[in-house]
């Protein structure tokens, strides 16, 4: 059973570019998560998915940042017109419905020049 | 407002030695607890996940426990190797996981 997969491992992009990174939650799993850790800081929590519903957006910045969790393929989560300041690593969790534990990805670490 | 604190910060020890890394937690409605590993750009591997109607859990050298009562949880290291150097996070689920800042070990040969 393969653990969450999240790609690319490495994403570079200029100012003002989109980002878009990917999550594919552990099989059988329905609920997904995004957590984005600054440099040397911690995971804050960002947004909680279920199949083709937001749940929870409260750690999601206002504007430029958006997350779906389509009913076929991966979770996305996507950053437009990136600045310099959305360099971090960003990691996915899934979850299996019912159950209050989380697998994490390797997670995707974003370099914006 | 659901928070997490770990300290120390950053612990430098010496090989061999005993070691206890201290987390706390302000939500009393605890769920679970997890304590994971984060090597420099790594992504987080899970140590010891300790349930909320659960003391503690142990994993070879590694041993964590949990007191809700005093919104407490430490985790054990014995007898430290290089190897262990990383740094150490604890996380708590609630209405989500909300993770500390972490605690830097290094660990001297």
């Amino acid at each position: 059973n393969a653990g969450v997969m999240q790609n690319p491992r490495h994403l570079v992009r200029r100012r003002g570019q989109e980002a878009r990174l990917r999550c594919s939650p552990m099989k059988g799993h329905s609920h997904v998560y995004w957590y984005r850790q600054l440099p040397e800081e911690g995971l804050k929590f960002m947004v909680y998915l279920q199949k083709e519903n937001i749940i929870d957006e409260s750690g999601m910045p206002k504007e430029r940042f958006s997350a779906e969790f389509p009913k076929e393929g991966p979770s996305i989560l996507r950053i437009q017109q990136v600045v310099r300041g959305d360099s971090a690593a960003y990691f996915c969790a899934s979850s299996r419905s019912g159950e209050n534990i989380q697998y994490f990805g390797a997670g995707t670490r974003l370099s914006v020049l | 407002k659901q928070e997490v604190t770990q300290i120390p910060a950053a612990l430098s020890v010496p090989e061999g030695e005993n070691l206890v890394l201290n987390c706390s937690f302000t939500d009393s409605a605890i769920y679970n607890l997890q304590w994971f590993r984060q090597d420099p750009g790594k992504g987080l591997t899970s140590l010891l996940l300790i349930q909320s109607s659960q003391r503690e859990q142990t994993s070879g050298r590694l041993n964590a426990s949990l007191d809700k009562s005093s919104g407490r949880s430490t985790l054990y290291i014995a007898a430290s190797q290089p190897g262990d150097s990383a740094t150490y996070l604890c996380a708590q689920y609630g209405n989500k996981l909300v993770f500390g800042a972490g605690t830097i070990l290094r660990v001297k040969s």
